[in-house]
């Protein structure tokens, strides 16, 4: 499958505490997308990065991807108890499939 | 600005009977739209993928089937729904084919 993967499936931390969520893919990609998912609500869109592109901020957001490793992570700096939630990765393949969503990590930040 | 709507928010159905989802989109002409399924706990499946009134394409053999009657209008049915049919079905569209989706809030489907 050309799935991305999320690591951990689960992390809890601190409320202040950094969180480091990963996602691995297996077969070239044009753009990778970082999801956030609210229990029972729809996905909402965080940030896109590209195959040429290493690293994006927003806000207390950082993704980097290394292309070489076929991964990419994502940074949520100083959490608050408003990030608890899932974190999807979605990769869009050269292969020109549509794009596919990882299982997620479910994010759960303590107050 | 962009919204998009998506209706009803939960359901419940017995085996066999017939489904219709919705899903409108404001703001925005010719957008990419999308259904996904979404099992608890779990990622999400594209089920459905139209660029333009008419033109749909399906994912995965299933039980549904999905129509673009009109250009901001997405609708997804089934004629017999199945237990299996069960899950989070979330509407999306996005201006570019696979970048940046903005997602409806979702319906719960219970089949019983």
């Amino acid at each position: 499958s050309q799935q991305g993967e999320e690591d951990p499936q689960a992390l809890s931390i601190q409320e202040g505490e950094n969180a480091t969520m990963n996602c691995s893919y297996k077969t070239s990609i044009n753009n990778l997308q970082w999801y956030r998912q609210n229990s029972g609500r729809g996905l909402v869109h965080l940030i896109l990065i590209r195959s040429n592109e290493r690293e994006k901020h927003s806000g207390r957001l950082r993704v980097t991807l290394d292309t070489s490793k076929k991964s990419s992570s994502l940074l949520i700096t100083a959490s608050r108890a408003a990030d608890t939630a899932s974190y999807f990765c979605a990769t869009d393949h050269n292969a020109g499939n549509m794009l596919t969503f990882g299982g997620g990590t479910r994010l759960m930040v303590k107050p | 600005s962009q919204t998009i709507h998506q209706w009803p928010a939960t359901l419940v159905q017995p085996v066999g009977s017939p489904l219709s989802l919705e899903c409108t989109v404001e703001g925005t002409s010719n957008p990419n739209l999308y259904w996904y399924r979404q099992a608890a706990g779990r990622g999400l499946q594209l089920l459905f993928y139209s660029v333009g009134i008419g033109q749909i394409s399906s994912e995965v053999p299933q039980n549904l089937s999905a129509s673009r009657p009109q250009d901001r209008q997405f609708i997804l049915s089934s004629k017999k729904l199945l237990l299996s049919d069960s899950g989070f079905y979330l509407c999306a569209w996005s201006v570019r084919r696979n970048e940046k989706l903005f997602f409806g809030s979702g319906t719960q489907l219970s089949v019983l």
